[in-house]
């Protein structure tokens, strides 16, 4: 079974400049999640969807960030425009549904740098 | 607000060797705790999951305490080996199955 597939695995830009980030979930996943990684500390929750509902978003900075999950599966997050702080890893996760025993499996993440 | 605390935040320990990795949490209003492991470039691997209920897990040579009444939970590595050096996560499960985490220990196993 193939798990969480995120693409680019890596991105350079520079600031001020739009950048996307996808994510496809296991098959069958009702529940992805968004989440950034700053070096040398833990995942961050960006935003979480039920299907194609944000269902908690209250920590995505939605002046410069958006996401969408249309039709529940696929999902795009955004940044635009891209500022230095905003080098990090973009993780996404998925799991079953959003119950506290349902697993999250969680991809490869891309690397942003901005320069 | 939940927050997450990893103590040591790097450790180095000769192939072996028995260790433990401490987490502490704020707030003892969790569902689950568990241990994840990230390789670098890579994603997470969740290790152990401990129920609330529960007081510890068991994988191979590695166990996972927790007291929740104390904020606390500790990753026992038994006979560590080169292909256990990783960074280790430990997160707590709130509403809405939202993770916290630490902020990680990065283990290197030496020959």
């Amino acid at each position: 079974e193939a798990g969480v597939v995120q693409s680019p695995r890596y991105k350079i830009i520079e600031k001020k400049q739009p950048v996307a980030f996808w994510c496809n979930p296991i098959s069958g996943h009702n529940t992805l999640y968004w989440y950034l990684q700053n070096l040398g500390q833990g995942p961050e929750l960006l935003i979480r969807y039920e299907n194609e509902e944000a269902v908690d978003d209250s920590q995505l900075p939605k002046d410069r960030f958006s996401a969408e999950r249309l039709k529940g599966v696929d999902s795009t997050l955004k940044i635009q425009p891209a500022e230095l702080g905003d080098s990090a890893v973009y993780l996404c996760a998925s799991s079953a549904r959003a119950g506290a025993s349902d697993t999250q499996y969680f991809g490869p993440g891309t690397r942003l740098t901005v320069l | 607000k939940q927050e997450v605390t990893q103590i040591p935040a790097a450790l180095s320990v000769p192939e072996g060797e028995n260790l433990v990795l401490n987490c502490s949490f704020t707030d003892s209003a969790i569902y689950n705790l568990q241990w994840f492991r990230q390789d670098p470039g890579k994603g997470l691997t969740s290790l152990l999951l401990i129920q609330s209920s529960q007081r510890e897990q068991t994988s191979g040579r590695l166990n996972a305490s927790l007291d929740k009444s104390s904020g606390r939970s500790t990753l026992y590595i038994a006979a560590s080996q080169p292909g256990d050096s990783a960074t280790y996560l430990c997160a707590v499960t709130g509403g809405g199955n939202k993770l916290t985490f630490g902020t990680g220990t990065q283990l290197k196993v030496e020959l």
